[in-house]
């Protein structure tokens, strides 16, 4: 089973629509959760990250965590076709990670006008 | 907004070569580390750097690299004698706190070995 699970997609939606990202894992020792996103052949752009389970909040982005499930989501509301690129989630474990990222694969999403 | 900058940003290389990919990281950070990512996969950890020493690396990161931290400002990782699947976009990033939590990455290096 591998650490982190992001479903490529691809995912196409219309724009103004809500945007529903998510990834699944397996290792108890994640503690720490991050969304990136990437346009082509450029870096990763760090979105949001949150530690606790629940919602977090930023603009257009909601990011959820369910520690029990090991689940995490990114919702993006009233989304735009500047959207349109990979989103990829990071995970970080505590303690001694030394800031050890694991990646998912990556969603890639279309936001058609 | 201060960001990660790395040069080159592409470089193209012949087998056997040895390629230092430099890297300045945010000015307050402290925390260091390279990423790759070969065409089509995961972004992959490669080594974590902090206070001149490495602090963490993968199975990747064999013999054949090494990084340093050569003044105040940049970072650089050596691969000292390239492979054909050394051929990746190569990542730098840094972060400010201890949990490495907030990792800002640069615009990468696209590496061709040849």
């Amino acid at each position: 089973q591998k650490e982190v699970e992001q479903d490529p997609g691809p995912l196409s939606v219309p724009e103004g629509a809500i945007v529903s990202l998510n990834c699944t894992y397996s290792n108890s020792a994640f503690q720490y959760f991050m969304w990136y996103r990437q346009y082509s052949r450029k870096g990763p752009e760090l979105l949001m990250y949150t530690y606790s389970s629940g919602n977090k909040e930023d603009g257009r982005f909601t990011a959820q965590v369910d520690k029990s499930s090991k689940y995490i989501s990114l919702f993006i509301r009233d989304s735009q076709p500047s959207d349109s690129a990979t989103y990829l989630c990071a995970m970080l474990a505590g303690g001694t990670s030394y800031g050890k990222l694991t990646f998912g694969q990556g969603t890639i999403l279309t936001v058609h006008p | 907004e201060p960001e990660v900058t790395q040069t080159p940003s592409h470089q193209v290389t012949q087998m056997g070569q040895e390629v230092i990919l430099r890297c300045v990281p945010i000015s307050n950070h402290l925390y260091f580390y390279w990423y790759r990512q070969i065409l089509g996969q995961k972004v992959e950890f490669l080594v974590s750097f902090y206070n001149n020493e490495i602090s963490e690396k993968s199975e990747i990161f064999d013999d054949q690299f090494s990084v340093e931290r050569p003044d105040g400002s940049n970072f650089t990782l050596k691969i000292r004698s390239t492979k054909l699947e050394d051929s990746a976009m190569y990542f730098c990033a840094s972060s400010s706190g201890t949990s490495g939590m907030a990792q800002y990455f640069g615009p990468g290096t696209r590496l061709l070995v040849l």
